[in-house]
């Protein structure tokens, strides 16, 4: 699977949008985009994944560049429960490829 | 996190002791994978079960650890004479099928294991 690179930290103030990115510059054609979130003490929490298209659901969007060598995870209104350390992560889909490297991921922090 | 059940939350054992860590997917999924994450790191993958069987245990230790996802009952992660370095969260996840990998796992809120 190909690396990604994400901003170590960042922050973003209480109900605001929030844009996380992530440079993933060596994606393969077959590779999906994944975001999970790990809120302190638990473990990661599934929060979205694409291929090509744009994507919505409950929790974020995702926005991937027509390129596909960067995606951008949004929370549209940042709450103090957002505060997390997100992942992108690639996974191949028809490899066979099951596991997923983490990297270190973005700390995201909320301010009130 | 609902669904994917792990026991216990946190565990401490003593240097050269057994820790067994239990699993349960989530209804309907028939495979589970475990990782490991030290202070400070990502998670990194540890071994992939399905039911009786370990497809890939690549990243697990050579010695001590073992798994099992047997055909009922949850998964056991074990690891058996417990060093200071073993110290550390191992979470378990699962999935209803590889068929397509685009499929996202579900991870329970994981194990706090300590060795004092």
């Amino acid at each position: 699977d190909a690396k990604t690179t994400q901003p170590n930290s960042m922050e973003s103030n209480e109900e605001e949008p929030v844009h996380l990115p992530c440079n993933h510059s060596t994606i393969s054609g077959t590779d999906y985009i994944h975001w999970y979130r790990q809120l302190p003490s638990q473990g990661p929490e599934y929060v979205i994944h694409g291929l090509t298209s744009n994507v919505n659901n409950r929790m974020a969007s995702l926005a991937i560049a027509e390129d596909r060598k960067s995606s951008t995870l949004i929370l549209h209104r940042a709450t103090l429960r957002d505060a997390a350390v997100y992942y992108c992560i690639l996974r191949d889909a028809f490899s066979g490829t099951y596991k997923y490297i983490f990297g270190t991921g973005t700390r995201l922090k909320v301010l009130a | 996190n609902a669904g994917v059940m792990q026991n216990p939350r946190h565990l401490v054992r003593r240097r050269g002791q057994e820790a067994r860590l239990r699993c349960s997917p989530m209804k309907g999924h028939s495979h589970v994978y475990w990782y490991r994450q030290l202070p400070e790191e990502g998670l990194k993958f540890m071994v992939y079960l399905q039911k009786e069987n370990i497809i890939d245990e690549s990243g697990m230790p050579k010695e001590r650890f073992s798994a099992e996802f047997p055909k009922e009952g949850p998964s056991i992660l074990r690891i058996q004479q417990v060093v200071r370095g073993d110290s550390a969260a191992y979470f378990c996840a699962s999935s209803p099928s590889q068929t397509y990998s685009n499929q996202p796992q579900h991870f329970g809120d994981g194990t706090r294991l300590s060795i004092l």
